[in-house]
């Protein structure tokens, strides 16, 4: 999991409320991603960000919403509006925004449930 | 569309064969292609990466993978598996075009390794 950590690792959501998870990074790595993961779905793109400031969404954005104000971390927020939000959601980085051949490297995750 | 495809939900195998995991996509151009492991309830481990060059990709923990162009497949490979190899095993595809750092993922295989 290198240098990303995510918190909590548990959350627990009652329905009609936001809830903020936490993604923070010390690889001084610029870009930063949210996927979520569903069984048998594999890994899909919430919300990218190339540069502090800046974000652009991903494949399922719907219902999320993120922030970019430091370098070092991307916090995603799940609304209310987010109709199936249990999931297990996944913070990654990489070293430089557009690289083609950059890595990403994950954290641990966050598993939400919805009560 | 573009897509990467693990035909196998499931690999078994007894602790000392060799194993295959094995990957299609469907992704025009040279993508650059990577797998990833994950042990329940954690983030995504890199493994290794195709960008070019030789077609046999050596990674972490003895892993290595095979880059077929004309059969449009990635597979990975180990020689020896051991128990501890069993996990959840994701393919990845970077396609060339995009403007940023995008990765599709397969659906994972999830690796059984049997003493």
């Amino acid at each position: 999991d290198g240098g990303i950590t995510q918190s909590p690792k548990y959350l627990f959501r009652k329905e009609g409320q936001n809830v903020t998870l936490s993604c923070e990074q010390n690889l001084n790595h610029d870009a930063m991603y949210w996927y979520r993961q569903d069984p048998g779905q594999g890994l899909r793109l919430i919300y990218y960000s190339q540069i502090v400031n800046d974000f652009q969404k991903g494949d399922i954005a719907e219902g999320y919403s993120v922030s970019r104000e430091k370098k070092e971390s991307f916090p995603l927020t799940v609304t209310s509006a987010q109709k199936n939000p249990t999931a297990f959601y996944l913070c990654a980085s990489s070293p430089l925004a557009g690289g083609t051949t950059d890595t990403q490297y994950f954290g641990p995750g966050t598993r939400l449930t919805v009560l | 569309a573009q897509s990467v495809a693990q035909p196998e939900d499931q690999v078994n195998v007894a602790e000392g064969n060799p194993l295959t995991v094995k990957c299609t996509y469907s992704v025009s151009g040279n993508p650059y292609l990577f797998w990833y492991v994950q042990y329940p309830n954690r983030g995504l481990q890199f493994l290794l990466k195709y960008i070019t060059g030789d077609n046999l990709v050596k990674g972490s923990y003895g892993f290595e993978a095979e880059f077929n162009k004309s059969q449009t497949s990635f597979h990975l490979k180990k020689p020896s598996a051991l128990v501890s190899d069993s996990a959840l095993y994701f393919c990845a595809v970077r396609p060339l075009s995009g403007g940023y750092n995008k990765l599709i993922f397969g659906a994972g295989t999830r690796l059984a390794v049997h003493p």
